[in-house]
């Protein structure tokens, strides 16, 4: 059973769009929701993240939108780059430790 | 070398074959990870250590598989009888303390690929 559910699969935009990423959940245990990129090759790296008590976050061109009451949030990316290109997950975790990952989006940016 | 290191990156085995997995963790992070990704698919937890004592395993998938982590320091993963469900890539990650909100650091991943 998956845990938390994201979609689009895959994701085309225009270098200089704007990129959108959404996840839902059903545990309302989970209390941190953290968004990862990853490269071909590499290992998930920690993007930006968020705790139920903020409905958003904003780091530079990344900003997260989260709806607790409808168990939802989702990543945007301003001004998609090419070097955004990648896969994205998102994740969350409960005060166990360990992160429930979605299925992950692979972002291409064209230039 | 600050990040997460694991080796090897890339392992072919045959099946029935027993492999180890070695994950090298940030110095001085307490905490450790495993968690298996298959491909396409997102990370799956596996289990977890706080400093030598493996607080969680409730992610092996079955009893072929175990993680060690005896000093404190660097962890093992071993995988007894491979079988070709079990090729995926399998990634650490540490962070430095217990607390849930740390950062959780992840290293490359080694590729397993049972024959």
């Amino acid at each position: 059973q998956q845990q938390v559910k994201q979609s689009p699969q895959s994701l085309i935009v225009q270098k200089g769009g704007i990129s959108i990423i959404n996840c839902a959940y059903e545990n309302t245990a989970f209390d941190y929701f953290p968004w990862y990129q990853q490269f071909p090759g590499k290992g998930p790296a920690l993007l930006i993240a968020i705790r139920p008590d903020v409905s958003e976050k904003k780091e530079g061109r990344f900003t997260i939108s989260f709806n607790k009451s409808a168990k939802q949030f989702s990543l945007h990316i301003m001004d998609s780059q090419p070097g955004d290109s990648a896969t994205y997950f998102c994740a969350a975790r409960t005060g166990a430790n360990n992160l429930f990952f979605g299925t992950g989006t692979r972002l291409t940016v064209i230039p | 070398g600050a990040g997460v290191s694991q080796s090897p990156r890339y392992k072919v085995a045959k099946r029935g074959q027993d492999v180890a997995l070695r994950c090298d963790p940030i110095s001085g992070h307490v905490s450790l990870f495993w968690y298996q990704q298959a491909l396409g698919q997102g990370p799956e937890f596996l289990t977890y250590f706080q400093n030598e004592a493996q607080l969680d395993k409730s992610g092996l998938p079955s009893d072929r598989f175990f993680a060690e982590r005896p000093e404190g320091s660097v962890s093992t993963l071993k995988i007894q009888r491979t079988q070709q469900e079990d090729s995926a890539v399998y990634l650490c990650a540490s962070s430095l303390t217990g607390n849930s909100y740390n950062e959780q650091f992840f290293g490359p991943g080694t590729r397993l690929t049972v024959l």
